[in-house]
């Protein structure tokens, strides 16, 4: 059964850069065709698909963060990892880490499973 | 990028039957995928594709999608089925995006 467990630290000042670490287990990040994904939900909020990275290093993120937002991959350790720079209180959130599935004909896709979350606040 | 919309909220009484939508022009070329979310507790995967189900969902939960509209069906909703709902999908650029939510209230 695969698990996925985000860490990393829960305050951030603001101007600095946001790291989070997703720790995979039960699975290889370098078996299958899926994608190492990072979402996230600011409190009371929606669902904001952040970016993903292949076991092989392509990633794709959203276009509204791209320019502030790194992910990479460590597959000796089965890890994956979240960079945000320059943040504000904008990005307070719960910031989780899922497995993305998808079919041959890129018609199909999933998210499953999810980390349990990571609360992250910036605040001065 | 695309937009995925939802009602902001649905209610159904308990045992009856409900549609949960989700519209969006990305759903005429890529199926919507629907998690479940209750207060506290990270999303959970209950219909992807044309209509599957993960292992360990219901069979009262069902999907279908028409046209740019995708819905999620729930036959006999239960007490346990209030939560928030929200739709995904991706778009021909490869990007991903969650539609608005519903929150479903069983009475």
């Amino acid at each position: 059964q695969v698990q996925l467990q985000e860490s990393g630290p829960g305050l951030v000042k603001p101007s600095e850069t946001l790291a989070l670490t997703c720790s995979v287990s039960g699975a290889s990040m370098s078996s299958g065709t899926y994608y190492w994904s990072w979402i996230r939900q600011p409190p009371g909020k929606g669902l904001e698909w952040i970016g993903y990275i292949h076991y092989r290093g392509s990633t794709n993120y959203d276009p509204s963060l791209k320019s502030r937002v790194t992910i990479s991959v460590d597959t000796s350790k089965n890890q994956f990892s979240l960079k945000l720079s320059s943040v504000t209180t904008a990005d307070t959130a719960i910031y989780y880490c899922a497995r993305a599935g998808i079919t041959g004909t890129v018609t199909t896709s999933w998210f499953d499973p999810w980390g349990q979350g990571a609360l992250v606040i910036v605040s001065s | 990028s695309s937009e995925l919309t939802q009602d902001p909220a649905v209610s159904v009484a308990l045992g009856q039957t409900v549609r949960i939508t989700c519209q969006g022009d990305s759903l005429r070329n890529y199926y919507a995928s629907w998690y479940q979310q209750k207060p506290g507790q990270a999303p959970v995967l209950v219909i992807y594709g044309q209509n599957n189900r993960p292992s360990g969902i219901p069979d009262r939960f069902s999907g279908s999608t028409s046209g740019s509209t995708a819905s999620l069906t729930i036959t006999g909703a239960q007490a346990e089925d209030e939560a928030d709902y929200y739709c995904n999908s991706r778009d021909s650029s490869g990007d991903y995006v969650f539609g608005t939510g519903t929150k479903l209230t069983v009475l």
